[in-house]
């Protein structure tokens, strides 16, 4: 099985700062993917899909990058509604795994 | 407007039988892979499994650790996904999510691009 790590596993930080959130695989997975977005007691929400294609409907002010075996995922200006847990998730082959998260709070 | 709505959760003795649903509206259900994830309580979330569309068969493929105890299958002349959760362990105690599948075609990249809200799953003598 693929595992996925994240770095960190939770920061703090301030509207308008820039974060950046690491997801790294433990074999090449080339831009096989995605980030995703929960909030508590919410269901997890589509960010970015294939490393670094924008998912309809989510801001620009997100953004991911990466190919092989690291990826981050950015966040040019952090705004209130953006304190939530974010998640990768692999799909180069089954099972498909997700990292353990990146919890983001208000500094 | 994609909408998917699990049900059937609840609390469950060990070694017993669920089966939770996924009714779907708002898309062409037959059209599409879907999968179920759960998310342990106050843990991280796990792929439980998908079912390809009839366009591909239908072909199935779990986690190890529901392997040969769940099973998927879906109705397309309802919009329903099914998951069949035979002999129950404390460990499957989860909030369980179904999710539409979307391919990225030519590099068959799957990625879950709409959830339901999910159903609670408690196993527990």
């Amino acid at each position: 099985d693929i595992q996925m790590t994240q770095s960190p596993s939770s920061l703090s930080a301030s509207v308008g700062d820039r974060v950046t959130i690491t997801c790294r695989a433990s074999q090449s997975i080339s831009t096989y993917l995605h980030w995703y977005q929960q909030k508590p007691g919410k269901a997890p929400k589509l960010l970015i899909y294939a490393a670094s294609s924008l998912q309809s409907g989510v801001p620009s002010r997100f953004s991911g990058s990466g190919s092989g075996t690291d990826f981050t995922l950015t966040i040019s200006s952090l705004q209130p509604e953006d304190f939530a847990t974010y998640y990768c998730q692999q799909s180069y082959s089954t099972p498909f795994t997700f990292g353990p998260g990146t919890k983001v709070d208000i500094k | 407007e994609v909408q998917l709505v699990e049900s059937g959760g609840g609390l469950e003795q060990p070694g017993r039988s669920l089966r939770l649903s996924c009714t779907a509206s708002g898309f062409t259900f037959g059209d599409y892979d879907m999968s179920w994830v759960r998310q342990a309580p106050g843990k991280g979330l796990e792929w439980v499994g998908f079912i390809r569309s009839k366009a591909y068969s239908g072909t199935t493929g779990y986690a190890a650790s529901v392997k040969g105890r769940f099973t998927i299958s879906r109705d397309d002349s309802k919009s329903i996904a099914y998951l069949q959760m035979n002999s129950l362990k404390n460990e499957d105690t989860a909030i369980y999510y179904c999710t539409r599948v979307k391919v990225v075609r030519g590099v068959n990249s799957y990625y879950f691009d709409y959830w339901g809200q999910g159903t609670v799953v408690t196993v527990s003598s």
